[in-house]
């Protein structure tokens, strides 16, 4: 079974504040790494998608990617009440076509 | 382009009942996927077609579950006979060879 997990929270922060969201899979053969961001009710949407070990920015997004420790993360700088939401991880596997998701990190940010 | 287009948006059933969930992938994508979603067990991938042609259909909770794709442009899902456990949010995504997923909006289904 192909693990991806994550803190379901709630993570609550600050506005202006860094959210960092963090997410661990178990398959080494992994290659894409891929951050959701999902609203009640609404449909997953692609915030960005990491390949490589180290840093990638987007804005105010960060991914960040360290295969050696099966481990990937996003930041989000000076966070708005606008980006609370639960952000999902997906993960998808060298050997196959499929996103394996994590359960989502749900994140409030307060006025 | 449109995106992902799933229809019906909510469906209500009674138990017994054959649902069929429809999608029409974004064009040019040439993988699908139908994934559900509870809180309880989060995005389950049901079952994935690449080029058309089932890959995977391992997460498919039984034979009442079945799924097509007839042409790159339409994809079904049917549950044949329903039961109320299988009520949930079914989405429909596709992608592109770098593998980034897009989600239609989703069919929730209730099953009384």
């Amino acid at each position: 079974q192909k693990e991806v997990e994550q803190n379901s929270g709630p993570l609550s922060v600050p506005e202006g504040a860094i959210a960092s969201l963090n997410c661990t899979y178990s398959d080494r053969g992994s290659q894409s790494f891929f951050w959701y961001r999902q609203y009640s009710g609404k449909s997953p949407e692609l915030i960005m998608f990491i390949y490589s070990n180290g840093d990638k920015e987007d804005g105010r997004f960060t991914a960040q990617l360290n295969k050696a420790s099966q481990y990937v993360s996003l930041l989000i700088r000076d966070s708005q009440p606008s980006d609370s939401a639960t952000y999902l991880c997906a993960v998808r596997s060298n050997s196959g076509y499929a996103l394996n998701f994590g359960k989502g990190t749900s994140l409030l940010v307060t006025p | 382009d449109a995106g992902v287009i799933q229809s019906p948006r909510h469906e209500v059933t009674e138990m017994g009942q054959e649902v069929t969930l429809r999608c029409k992938p974004i064009s040019g994508h040439n993988s699908l996927f139908w994934y559900r979603q509870t809180m309880m067990r989060g995005l389950e991938l049901l079952i994935y077609f690449n080029n058309n042609v089932p890959i995977d259909d391992s997460g498919m909770p039984e034979d009442r579950f079945s799924a097509k794709m007839p042409n790159a442009s339409f994809s079904t899902l049917k549950i044949q006979p329903s039961e109320p456990r299988d009520s949930a949010v079914y989405f429909c995504a596709s992608t592109p060879e770098t593998g980034e997923a897009f989600f239609g909006q989703g069919t929730r289904l209730t099953v009384v």
